[in-house]
């Protein structure tokens, strides 16, 4: 069964840092590429970064480019996302998301909430 | 930036068909995606590549795409349906992913 665990949430000051990761199990985890999409409360998805199988490609929203980065750990079967100079707008769910025919396997996500 | 354009809301009667549009300029060059989320939970891929089913999805799920216009529909509309629907693209320029703004489909 593939298995998408995100975890690291939780409530940060405005202008903090915070890292997510994902720990994923089931499947050849260095076969795909992986995302983080966000979702705001009563919001729709927004796809915040991915990267390729290897590592070595990455991509961002315009919304968190330059304040977020994306990494994976092949051997620890891991997906990480540094946020940095986080903002009430980055205030979301986080899914780590596999991508494969699109992203056909999800985690249940974890709460991130910018507040003083 | 790309857009991907839903309509916010459709609404249909048990045993009906649903279909949910999804506009985008590029989408004649590039494949569509659909995803369905019920409260409290995280999305499922229904649709990928425009028209094909993941393994578990209903063959009452379809999707199809013509022009700048990409169409899930639903038959049979069954109360269990009722969820926010997303389609999920590419910025042609960018490479970056983008979602609809999504669809609530509501079972009357």
């Amino acid at each position: 069964e593939v298995l998408l665990v995100e975890s690291g949430g939780g409530v940060v000051r405005p202008g903090g840092s915070l890292t997510l990761s994902c720990a994923a199990s089931g499947f050849t985890f260095d076969d795909f590429g992986m995302s983080w999409v966000r979702q705001s409360p009563g919001k729709g998805l927004e796809w915040v970064s991915g990267i390729n199988r290897l590592g070595d490609k990455t991509g961002y929203g315009g919304s968190v480019k330059g304040r977020f980065s994306i990494s994976r750990d092949n051997v620890q079967k891991s997906l990480y996302l540094q946020m940095n100079n986080l903002g009430a707008d980055d205030t979301a769910f986080y899914y780590c998301a596999r991508q494969g025919e699109g992203f056909d396997q999800w985690g249940q996500g974890t709460l991130v909430i910018v507040s003083s | 930036s790309y857009e991907l354009t839903q309509p916010p809301s459709v609404s249909v009667s048990p045993g009906q068909t649903a279909m949910i549009t999804c506009s985008g300029d590029s989408l004649p060059q590039q494949y569509a995606y659909w995803y369905q989320q019920k409260p409290g939970q995280a999305p499922v891929m229904v649709i990928f590549k425009d028209t094909e089913r993941p393994l578990g999805i209903p063959a009452r799920i379809s999707g199809s795409s013509s022009g700048t216009t990409a169409t899930l529909t639903i038959s049979e509309v069954r109360a269990d349906d009722e969820a926010d629907y997303y389609c999920q693209g590419a910025d042609p320029t960018t490479d970056s992913v983008v979602f609809g703004g999504g669809t609530k489909l509501t079972v009357l």
